[in-house]
């Protein structure tokens, strides 16, 4: 299985806003509204910040939002805070009743 | 609130069978709305998704996975478990147990564990 594109790195400094790509195929995200993002602080789990494209579960900041057009997908980080620096993933689910994650970025807080 | 944790071998020899398990509180494993899934992230990499389950034994596996991946679940015990097969050091992560929403999305997951494939 392919993984999504996600750029290897960004950057921004405190109260910037950063927007992170995810890129992938008409059988994956551009055909479901099934794209969700995870954030990973060193040495812990995943943490769901972003599902059903640009939905926000229970007690994630209204800082983060996400957005789709065609088969790339965006997450969307404002104001910018130290606690922010972390791995962020992608992830859709695909025509073969699977999913695929993107490849990770990391978010470097300057 | 649901918590997951995970518990296995943190060593396993090559060739060898992995088998974790995953045990669930704070909710019901017999949920309508939900599957039960794995994820695992080598040493220093990304994420990838090993397989689903339902409680009914509906599944869906990682297609590089599914000749080697079985995923079942002791309802008796709100557990489930995740059997790899002819494991190589191609499979040293660690390995995350999830629940999956209907829409394919994960949450929570357990804190993860670390296994090593060597000899």
């Amino acid at each position: 299985q392919s993984v999504l594109t996600q750029p290897a790195s960004v950057s921004g400094a405190p109260g910037q806003s950063i927007t992170i790509s995810c890129t992938g195929t008409s059988s994956d995200v551009g055909g479901y509204d099934y794209v969700s993002w995870y954030r990973q602080h060193p040495d812990k789990a995943p943490k769901l910040i972003i599902y059903d494209v640009s939905n926000r579960p229970s007690g994630v900041s209204d800082r983060f939002s996400g957005s789709k057009s065609g088969n790339a997908a965006s997450l969307t980080i404002s104001g910018l805070q130290a606690e922010d620096e972390a791995d962020y993933y992608c992830t859709s689910y695909t025509s073969t009743n699977t999913v695929i994650f993107g490849g990770g970025t990391k978010l470097t807080v300057l | 609130q649901l918590q997951l944790q995970e518990s296995g071998p943190g060593l396993v020899k090559p060739s060898e069978t992995l088998t974790l398990t995953c045990s669930v509180s704070g909710g019901s494993i017999r949920s309508s709305s939900h599957y039960w899934g794995w994820i695992r992230q080598p040493p220093g990499k990304g994420l990838e998704w090993m397989g689903s389950m339902f409680h009914s034994g509906s599944a869906y596996y990682n297609p590089s996975l599914t000749s080697r991946v079985t995923i079942f679940v002791d309802m008796s015990k709100s557990q489930f478990s995740l059997k790899l097969t002819s494991v190589t050091a191609a499979d040293t992560a660690i390995y995350y147990c999830v629940r999956q929403s209907w829409m394919w999305w994960f949450d929570p997951w357990g804190q993860g564990t670390l296994v090593t494939v060597s000899s």
